[in-house]
C-alpha cells in the first residue's frame, strides 16, 4: 500500500522560502507510471494544484505560481520536494503531496495527510 | 483560470439521490474527458471517487457515478448514506498551460 507523508516547517516568515518534502513508502518513486504532485488548500477554501514532477525530472507548474515554485525529485531517498519562494500570508494553507497516474489526467489516487504551513512574522 | 463552479451545498435524505454539478468552459470541462471527483472529510485528505468523467477506482461504491454534458460535469450519489456527508470537489484538465482547475466545492448534507 503506497503511503505519502509531508514534512517541513509549519511556520514560515513572509518573503522567505517555504520548503516541504514528501516521503513515499510502499512503492518506488522511480517509476514511469506516475507523476508526483503538490496541491494546497487554504483554510475553509478549495483545492489548488501547484505542480508536478516526472521521473525524468520534467516539471509542470500552475501558471499563477510558476515564477515562485520549484519541485525536485530525490530518488535515493524516495522523496520529492516543494519550494515556494517569496511567500506571503496568501500562501498559508494545508499542503498535500499526491500521486497522479500518467495514463490519464487528474487521477490523484494517493494523497498524503497534509501539512499546515502558516506564513507569519 | 477561474475555479470550476459548484453549488455551495446539496442535501438529501438517506436512500435518496443527489447530484452535484461542476460547470466550467470549453477550455476545461468541455474540452477534455478528464474530469475527476474527490470526497473530503473535515481535516482529512481528499479521496478519489471518479476519474475520466465516469470511471470509479477500485473500492469506491457503485452508488457514485459521474457524467458530463457540454461544459458541465456531474457527480450523482444514489442511495445516499450518512457516511456520504462530506465535501466534494471536481477537477478538470485544462490544457498544457493551465493543467488543472478544481471546483469551488460542495458540501453534501444527509438529512
Amino acid at each position: 500500500q503506497v503511503q505519502l507523508q509531508e514534512s517541513g516547517p509549519g511556520l514560515v516568515k513572509p518573503s522567505q522560502t517555504l520548503s516541504l518534502t514528501c516521503t513515499v513508502s510502499g512503492g518506488s518513486i522511480s517509476t514511469d507510471s506516475y507523476y508526483w504532485s503538490w496541491i494546497r488548500q487554504p483554510a475553509g477554501k478549495g483545492l489548488e494544484w501547484i505542480g508536478r514532477i516526472y521521473i525524468s525530472g520534467s516539471t509542470n507548474y500552475n501558471p499563477s505560481l510558476k515564477s515562485r515554485v520549484t519541485i525536485l525529485l530525490d530518488t535515493s531517498k524516495n522523496q520529492f520536494s516543494l519550494k515556494l519562494s517569496s511567500v506571503t500570508a496568501a500562501d498559508t494553507a494545508v499542503y498535500y503531496c499526491a500521486r497522479e497516474a500518467v495514463a490519464t489526467e487528474g487521477r490523484f489516487d494517493y494523497w498524503g495527510q497534509g501539512t499546515l504551513v502558516t506564513v507569519s512574522s | 483560470q477561474s475555479a470550476l463552479t459548484q453549488p455551495r451545498s446539496v442535501s438529501g435524505s438517506p436512500g435518496q439521490s443527489v447530484t452535484i454539478s461542476c460547470t466550467g468552459t470549453s477550455s476545461d470541462v468541455g474540452g477534455y474527458n478528464y474530469v475527476s471527483w474527490y470526497q473530503q472529510y473535515p481535516g482529512k485528505a481528499p479521496k478519489l471517487m471518479i476519474y475520466d468523467v465516469s470511471k470509479r477506482p477500485s473500492g469506491v461504491p457503485d452508488r457514485f457515478s459521474g457524467s458530463k454534458s457540454g461544459n458541465t460535469a456531474s457527480l450523482t450519489i444514489s442511495g445516499l448514506q450518512a457516511e456520504d456527508e462530506a465535501d466534494y470537489y471536481c477537477n478538470s484538465y485544462a490544457g498544457s498551460y493551465t493543467f488543472y482547475v478544481f471546483g469551488t466545492g460542495t458540501k453534501v448534507t444527509v438529512l
